[in-house]
C-alpha cells in the first residue's frame, strides 16, 4: 500500500491566486512527521514545511502553510499569492519515528505550473 | 554555511562500468542519505548513515549497490557493473540526526547518471 498519496500529477494556478495540493498519508505509528519540498526544473529539492504529528496548529512558513487533518491522515500543502517561481514539483514526505534516524517516504509528486 | 554538495553533478558511463559518486555533508550533520529519482518520478531510499552505528542499507537494489561513509563527513555511493536501468539523478541529504520525527533532511543539487 501507498504511504504517501499524491493524486495531483498536474496542477493549474493563475498568478497570485492560492492553490491547494494533496497530500494522504497511511501509518500506524503516533509519532511521525510530515513534510513538503520542492523540486524546481534544476533538480534540486529544497525544503518547505515540516508538520509534527503532536503539533496542534498547521504549520507555516511564509506563503506557505500546511492543512493537516490528522484524522483524515492528510497533510495538504496550501500556497498563497502564487509567483511565476512557484512554477516546480512539488513532494509530500512523510518520516515515521522508530526511535532512530530514519528514511523520507515521498510521494510521486504534483507538477504546478504557474500562469499569467 | 555551505550546503550539501554533491560530485560529479553529471556521469555518462558505458554499461559495465563501475561509477563513484560523492558527498558532502552540511557541516555539523551526523545523518546522511542516499536516494535515487528515475525520470519523472519520485524518491527512493537507497541508504542511510548515522553517526558510527551501522548504515541502513535497506533501499539498495542489488549488491552492485554499496555504500562508505568516513566518520561524520564525505560519502561515496559506488555502483558495479552498470546497467541501463541505473539512469537516475542519484541525491544525497543530510540532517542532524535528531532522534524525532522533524530532524530535516536537507539535499544536495543531485548526480545525472547516465549508463548508454
Amino acid at each position: 500500500a501507498q504511504k504517501i498519496t499524491q493524486t495531483q500529477p498536474g496542477m493549474f494556478v493563475q498568478e497570485k491566486e492560492a492553490v491547494t495540493l494533496d497530500c494522504t498519508y497511511d501509518t500506524s505509528d503516533q509519532s511521525y512527521g510530515l513534510f513538503w519540498y520542492k523540486q524546481p526544473s534544476s533538480g534540486e529539492m529544497i525544503f518547505l514545511i515540516y508538520q509534527g504529528s503532536y503539533d496542534e496548529q498547521n504549520a507555516t512558513e511564509g506563503r506557505y502553510s500546511l492543512n493537516f487533518q490528522k484524522a483524515r491522515k492528510s497533510a495538504n500543502l496550501v500556497i498563497s499569492a502564487s509567483q511565476l517561481g512557484d512554477s516546480a514539483m512539488y513532494f509530500c514526505a512523510m518520516r515515521e519515528d522508530t526511535g532512530t534516524a530514519s528514511k523520507l517516504t515521498f510521494g510521486t509528486g504534483t507538477r504546478l505550473q504557474v500562469t499569467l | 554555511g555551505a550546503g550539501v554538495s554533491q560530485s560529479p553533478s553529471n556521469k555518462v558511463t558505458e554499461k559495465g562500468k563501475d561509477v563513484e559518486l560523492r558527498c558532502d555533508p552540511i557541516s555539523g550533520h551526523t545523518a546522511l542519505y542516499w536516494y535515487r529519482q528515475r525520470l519523472g518520478q519520485g524518491l527512493e531510499f537507497l541508504i542511510y548513515f548515522q553517526g558510527n552505528s551501522a548504515p541502513d542499507k535497506s533501499g539498495l537494489p542489488s549488491d552492485r549497490f554499496s555504500a562508505e561513509r568516513t566518520g561524520e563527513s564525505v560519502s561515496t555511493l559506488t555502483i558495479q557493473r552498470t546497467q541501463q536501468e541505473d539512469s537516475a539523478v542519484y541525491l544525497c541529504a543530510s540532517s542532524f540526526g535528531y532522534f524525532y520525527a522533524g530532524d530535516t533532511q536537507y539535499f544536495g543539487p543531485g548526480t545525472r547518471l547516465t549508463v548508454l
